[in-house]
Formats: structure tokens, C-alpha cells, sequence
């Protein structure tokens, strides 16, 4: 029962330069997560943006979402090498379950 | 900061042998979620419980059970082990109230080979 759905797959860029990601999903949610995965761990949080919120900051993270496109997008600005790793959004899914994406595969290149 | 633990990193074992699977969170949270990643598949949700002595099945449960007696602690049971449960198993947690309520806290994952 996959909801969201990121692209790209995969994203190579250089350190310094900017890296955009984006979700889009299929039905009415009441929040968006983003999370990051280092190679072979565990899930860390990174932000949550709720329905009737448009932006949110963190840091060098930015997360807009648009609720009539069903799209969410991640920015990361001035990359480092430690972005590298695998980006997921998750959406709600009722009963306090998230539904998560397939991820984007990020890697800075030095 | 919340801690999410996992009994192993790694574990290797024989198909048909029984694999107990252990998580701990020390945070208080009533939720907890066993999911399974596989390349190309994403997480797919095994097994929730929301209280104690409680469990939900997920999208794949099949193969598994679980059991909760303890609120901090959810573990999850491979029956007979067989090769295509060999996988990375994630451990959640999450709360239901407060302004943490839908994050979901992982543990650092156990990465299970079925020989």
C-alpha cells in the first residue's frame, strides 16, 4: 500500500550545491514527514510538515508541500559530503501508521 | 532524546530455526512498529502494537508474530525461519500525544541472513 513516491530514485551532486527531492502522493493526508537513512541504519527524523502548513525550516533543510498538487519537495542547500544517504517521506495513514516512499538515493560528490 | 535499541546488528541463521527479534525503547511511547526493507520494496509495516499485550497485523505479516508484555519492550518472531525472510528489520516507536505525536523513532536496525 505504497502512498508517497520520491523522485528521483537517485541524485548525484557536487558538495556545496544544492539538492531538491521531491514526494507526490495519492490521497488526503494530515501530515508529511521526511526521513533520512544512512547507509545499513536506522531511520532519523528530519522534519514534519502538517496539511495546513505550506514551508518549514530546519537548519539547512527546506520542506514546502502542496496540498492541491499532492507533492511535497525537500530542498538541501550548501550539500556536505555527510547528506550522503537515502531520503524517504512518509505520509499518514490512520491509526497512527505512516506509509513511506521508495527514497532518493543521495550522494555529494567531493 | 529518545533511544531505540535492537538486540543485534547482524544475525545469521539456519532455514526452520526460530529467530526471536528484540526491540526496547526507553522513551514511554505506546506505539511500536516492526518493518522489514528490501531493496527495491521499501519499508513494508510487519506488525504495530499500540499498548501492551496488544498487536495489529501490518501489510505483510505473514511468517511473523510478535509479542508485547512489556510497554518499552516489542519483539518480533520468525517462526521457522525461511531464506526470503533474509532482510533488514527496522524497529519504530512513536507516541500519541504532544507535539512528537506521528514522528516514528528507529532503532538502528538488524540486518538478518537465512542460510
Amino acid at each position: 500500500s505504497q502512498q508517497g513516491e520520491e523522485d528521483p530514485q537517485a541524485l548525484s551532486i557536487q558538495e556545496g550545491e544544492n539538492a531538491t527531492m521531491n514526494c507526490s502522493y495519492k490521497t488526503s493526508i494530515n501530515n508529511l514527514q521526511w526521513y533520512r537513512q544512512n547507509s545499513g541504519r536506522g531511520l532519523v527524523h528530519l522534519i514534519l510538515i502538517r496539511s495546513n502548513e505550506r514551508e518549514k525550516h530546519s537548519g539547512r533543510l527546506r520542506v514546502t508541500l502542496d496540498t492541491s498538487k499532492k507533492s511535497s519537495s525537500l530542498l538541501i542547500t550548501a550539500s556536505r559530503a555527510a547528506d550522503t544517504a537515502s531520503y524517504f517521506c512518509a505520509t499518514d495513514a490512520g491509526d497512527d501508521k505512516i506509509i513511506f516512499g521508495k527514497g532518493t538515493r543521495l550522494h555529494i560528490l567531493p | 532524546d529518545v533511544k531505540v535499541t535492537q538486540s543485534s546488528r547482524y544475525l545469521v541463521k539456519r532455514t526452520g530455526e526460530k529467530v526471536f527479534l528484540e526491540c526496547v525503547q526507553d522513551m514511554d511511547h505506546e506505539n511500536m512498529f516492526w518493518y522489514r526493507q528490501d531493496p527495491g520494496l521499501g519499508l513494508r509495516l510487519i506488525y504495530f502494537s499500540y499498548d501492551v499485550k496488544m498487536k495489529e497485523k501490518g501489510d505483510i505479516p505473514e511468517g511473523y508474530s510478535v509479542s508485547r508484555e512489556k510497554k518499552e519492550r516489542f519483539s518480533l518472531i520468525l517462526e521457522s525461519a525461511s531464506t526470503n525472510q533474509t532482510s533488514m528489520y527496522l524497529c519504530a516507536s512513536s507516541t500519541i500525544a504532544g507535539p512528537q505525536a506521528d514522528t516514528q523513532y528507529f532503532g538502528p536496525g538488524t540486518r538478518l541472513t537465512v542460510l
